[in-house]
């Protein structure tokens, strides 16, 4: 089956510090793959996406690339700001003929410090 | 764009009660699915909609839960005779198709008492 497994969270960093939030998938077929953010009270966000494998994903700082070797995914940026802190999900689209529904992750939670 | 909407925000409700929660899709997206989030958890799929045709139904949507989307605009989810087990966050995302980005809703949070 389709299934997202990420680091547990919460993580905690200093501001400026380098940040990677591990995300490893399970599917069937080649899905697309997918950062959200959730922000406190406020509704998931698109991050960043690819589509294909060796794809990178960028947006805001932020840099995920797609590795079917080792299917992975995972998040980074290098030099996080107090105003990343929020809840980070990895999620898969599962193929055409599964519907194209979201599969997700249990969420990280980031919490940045000055 | 407006995005996609949500109503109500939040809702508490009594055990036993029904509630039905709405979702404006953003205007043009054919998909609107419908997705469970409990607390620390990430979201899970719940059904979705193909403009008014609903194609698919997850084994977490018991019969107590219904889901409508006629015309294909705005959608409706509602659960009857409410469990305490069903206090979440539902969020309703759309896209304009297959292999799309889905935009997510701010969600409709329940609480049942």
């Amino acid at each position: 089956g389709n299934s997202v497994t990420q680091m547990e969270g919460p993580v905690t960093l200093s501001e400026e510090a380098f940040l990677t939030i591990n995300c490893t998938y399970t599917a069937t077929g080649y899905p697309s793959l997918f950062w959200y953010v959730q922000y406190p009270g406020e509704g998931l966000q698109l991050l960043l996406k690819a589509t294909k494998a060796d794809d990178k994903g960028s947006n805001k700082g932020f840099e995920a690339t797609y590795r079917k070797e080792t299917t992975s995914f995972h998040l980074e940026k290098g030099s996080v700001q107090v105003s990343d802190s929020a809840v980070y999900f990895c999620a898969l689209s599962t193929p055409y003929n599964q519907g194209g529904k979201l599969i997700f992750g249990q969420g990280t939670e980031l919490s940045v410090k000055p | 764009d407006t995005g996609v909407s949500q109503d109500p925000r939040h809702k508490i409700t009594k055990r036993g009660q029904n509630v039905t929660f709405r979702c404006d899709p953003i205007s043009e997206h054919n998909r609107l699915y419908w997705y469970r989030q409990t607390l620390g958890q990430g979201p899970e799929f719940l059904t979705y909609f193909q403009n008014e045709a609903q194609l698919e139904k997850s084994r977490l949507l018991s019969d107590r839960f219904s889901a409508e989307r006629p015309k294909g605009s705005f959608s409706t989810l509602e659960i009857q005779r409410t469990e305490q087990g069903d206090s979440a966050m539902y969020l309703c995302a759309s896209s304009l198709g297959q292999g799309e980005t889905q935009y997510f809703g701010p969600g409709t949070r329940l609480l049942v008492l």
